[in-house]
């Protein structure tokens, strides 16, 4: 069966620190893989969205990016965070055809002081 | 634009009752339509789905119905437990072009049930 993991689950950083949050998918070949960040009063805003291998597209500008260095690996990074990018940051995952349901992990908090 | 509406930010239902959830929509193109469940400091997970040329779905206690003409969605449950207490949000796809099925998410409801 396929399984998402993405750690860490909770992460507290400075203003202007670095960040990477890394998710990983078992089970499946060439997934369609998802960011998302859940913030107060807003639901869950799409980030990012990867259909291969070095293929990433951003749904809004922001200070985040992303990377697929494998094919069931996403990571989502910053190199300087601001107090905005707190939030709770999921990680989505979707078959690459012919299914319409995604499967979320288990997210990752993030505090930005 | 929110594309997907959620105007309930809190729903409150005594155990053994009716739980509906509304959702609305303002895209015509949106072909598949998902609710999901929240629970505190989890991600979210699937719940039940319909497509566009249905107008109602059914899974146990819980049953979607789509309006296609009024662009309006609503989950209901029966009977609602204690254990369905969580945020329920609904999200709508918009066919695999370009986006490749990207989910739009509503805001969410957070449902409490109450014994």
């Amino acid at each position: 069966s396929q399984t998402i993991h993405q750690w860490p689950a909770t992460l507290v950083q400075p203003v202007g620190s670095p960040l990477s949050l890394e998710c990983t998918v078992e089970g499946t070949s060439n997934p369609n893989l998802y960011w998302y960040r859940q913030a107060a009063g807003r639901g869950l805003q799409l980030l990012f969205y990867s259909v291969g291998i070095g293929q990433i597209s951003s749904e809004v500008p922001q200070n985040l990016s992303a990377s697929r260095p494998q094919d069931r690996q996403f990571i989502l990074s910053s190199k300087k965070l601001l107090l905005s990018d707190s939030g709770f940051y999921l990680c989505a995952w979707r078959p690459g055809q012919g299914v319409n349901t995604i499967y979320f992990g288990e997210g990752s908090w993030l505090t930005v002081v | 634009d929110q594309q997907v509406k959620q105007n309930s930010p809190s729903l409150s239902v005594q155990e053994g009752r009716i739980s509906i959830l509304n959702c609305d929509y303002t895209n015509s193109m949106f072909d598949y339509f998902l609710w999901y469940k929240k629970y505190p400091a989890e991600g979210p997970t699937f719940l039940i789905s319909i497509s566009s040329i249905k107008d109602k779905n059914e899974d146990g206690r819980f049953t979607v119905f789509l309006n296609k003409s009024a662009k309006h969605l609503s989950l209901h449950i029966v009977p609602s437990q204690p254990g369905d207490s969580a945020v329920y949000f609904c999200a709508a796809r918009k066919g695999w072009g370009g986006s490749q099925g990207n989910l739009i998410f509503g805001k969410g409801t957070k449902l409490s049930v109450k014994p």
